[in-house]
């Protein structure tokens, strides 16, 4: 299985902050790397689609980048709304998730 | 409206079997991939099982021999069996859709459903 290495796992952050988080794959993934958001008691939700599209409904302070095995999700102007937990996924082969990123307010 | 809804979640001994069952409504179901992802207690997010294409069916290595995955296009409905539970199957099991093209080279999770929970403990 390809493994998935997220850092941070914790953050915080304030209001009106950009925060960037990274995902590593163990191997060569071809940009299939797909960014969630996860609130406590919620469906996770698709922010990032392969590597940079952004999912429509999703606001555009949410980017993505990278190639080949590393890439990151960065949030801009943090809003209240944003605090959540973020994960990583490829989609390459059999999918496999980062341990994810817990975004708490400071 | 798209839309998925679990069921079949609850409480279960050690070594004991349950089924969740997923209801699609809104789509296509037969087009799509359909994945069955966990969230175990204070852990991540795993992907447990997809059924893909014609049939093919996938499994994490975690839960290969033990849990099976398995559709009824007709029925709009795919399924998750657990057999031989253990406590740390114990959390909240989330059906979702993929969305893909090998066109444009993306597949992801785009629609799931809002969870049923798995406790295992006696």
């Amino acid at each position: 299985d390809i493994q998935m290495t997220q850092s941070p796992s914790s953050l915080s952050a304030s209001v009106g902050d950009t925060v960037t988080i990274t995902c590593r794959a163990s191997q060569d993934i071809n940009n299939y790397l797909n960014w969630y958001q996860h609130r406590p008691g919620e469906a996770p939700k698709v922010l990032i689609y392969a590597t940079s599209s952004l999912q429509s409904g999703v606001p555009s302070r949410f980017s993505g980048g990278g190639s080949g095995t590393d890439f990151t999700l960065t949030i801009d102007s943090l809003q209240p709304e944003d605090f959540a937990t973020y994960y990583c996924q490829q989609s390459y082969r059999i999918i496999t998730f980062g341990q994810g990123t817990r975004l708490e307010i400071k | 409206e798209v839309q998925l809804v679990e069921s079949g979640g609850g409480l279960v001994q050690p070594g004991g079997s349950l089924r969740l069952s997923c209801a699609a409504s809104g789509f296509t179901f037969s087009s799509y991939d359909m994945h069955w992802i966990r969230q175990v207690t204070r852990k991540g997010l795993e992907g447990v099982s997809a059924i893909v294409g014609a049939g093919d069916t996938y499994y994490s290595d975690s839960v290969k021999g033990r849990f099976t995955t398995s559709r009824d296009n007709a029925r709009n409905s795919v399924y998750l069996q657990l057999n031989s539970l253990r406590a740390e199957d114990t959390g909240v099991y989330y059906c979702a859709r993929a969305r893909s093209s090998s066109t444009n080279y993306f597949y992801y999770m785009d629609v799931w459903g809002k969870g049923t929970t798995v406790t295992v403990s006696s």
